[in-house]
């Protein structure tokens, strides 16, 4: 069974940082890209960032290019991300995601399987 | 970026009814769409992927068309479990992108 479990979310103050970490189990996790995706409380959701299966490809929305490091250990099995420059609208649940195809690590992801979220909340 | 205009917002339909949730694009996204359906403390689940098929374990009740910037959800006939909201997502163009969700409540 493929699971997804996030981890490392919190209260932080404006400015600061956190890393987040998802732990993968139930499938080879070299094979896939994987993804971040947030949803604001009461809000939609938006993607965040996606790495490819060999770290190949990193891709990041705009409104977290150069302050979100999206990173991968196929070894551990895990995926993470570093937020830093912390803002208040970066509050949400951070979900991670796995794309659903194996094929073309440069292409955008649709997604099959998302952990339950970790939640992160910026203020002071 | 690719923007995703969903309608209605909300759907009041009672169990048995049909539901037809449209999807624009603002640009031409081929057939690289996908809806999701999420409920309430729940992460979302995906249901159509590539505009018409449906993902692993997904009623026949679900079904989707479309394809360009024109897309439909149809739920053939509601289940007490299909109120939810749906989001529809496009994978045509970095950055993938999400509209903003149709809620599907009991009449």
């Amino acid at each position: 069974e493929v699971q997804l479990v996030e981890s490392g979310g919190g209260l932080v103050n404006p400015g600061g940082s956190l890393r987040l970490s998802c732990a993968a189990s139930g499938f080879s996790l070299s094979s896939y890209s994987m993804n971040w995706v947030r949803q604001a409380p009461g809000k939609g959701l938006e993607w965040v960032s996606s790495v490819s299966s060999s770290s190949s490809y990193i891709y990041y929305a705009d409104s977290v290019q150069g302050r979100f490091t999206i990173s991968r250990d196929n070894a551990k099995n895990s995926l993470y991300l570093q937020m830093n420059s912390l803002r208040a609208e970066d509050t949400a649940l951070y979900y991670c995601a796995r794309k659903r195809s194996r094929e073309g690590g440069s292409s955008a992801p649709d997604f099959d399987y998302w952990g339950q979220g970790t939640l992160v909340t910026v203020s002071s | 970026e690719i923007v995703l205009t969903q309608s209605p917002a909300t759907l009041s339909l009672s169990p048995g009814e049909r539901a037809t949730l449209s999807c624009r694009a603002g640009q031409s996204v081929s057939t690289y769409l996908a809806w999701y359906q999420q409920k309430p403390g729940q992460a979302p689940r995906l249901l159509i992927y590539d505009a018409s098929n449906r993902a692993t374990g997904i009623p026949a009740r679900f079904s989707g068309t479309g394809s360009a910037t024109d897309f439909t959800l149809t739920i053939s006939s509601l289940e007490p479990e299909d109120f939810a909201i749906y989001y529809c997502q496009q994978r045509s163009n970095w950055p993938s992108t999400f509209g903003q969700g149709t809620r599907v409540e009991l009449k």
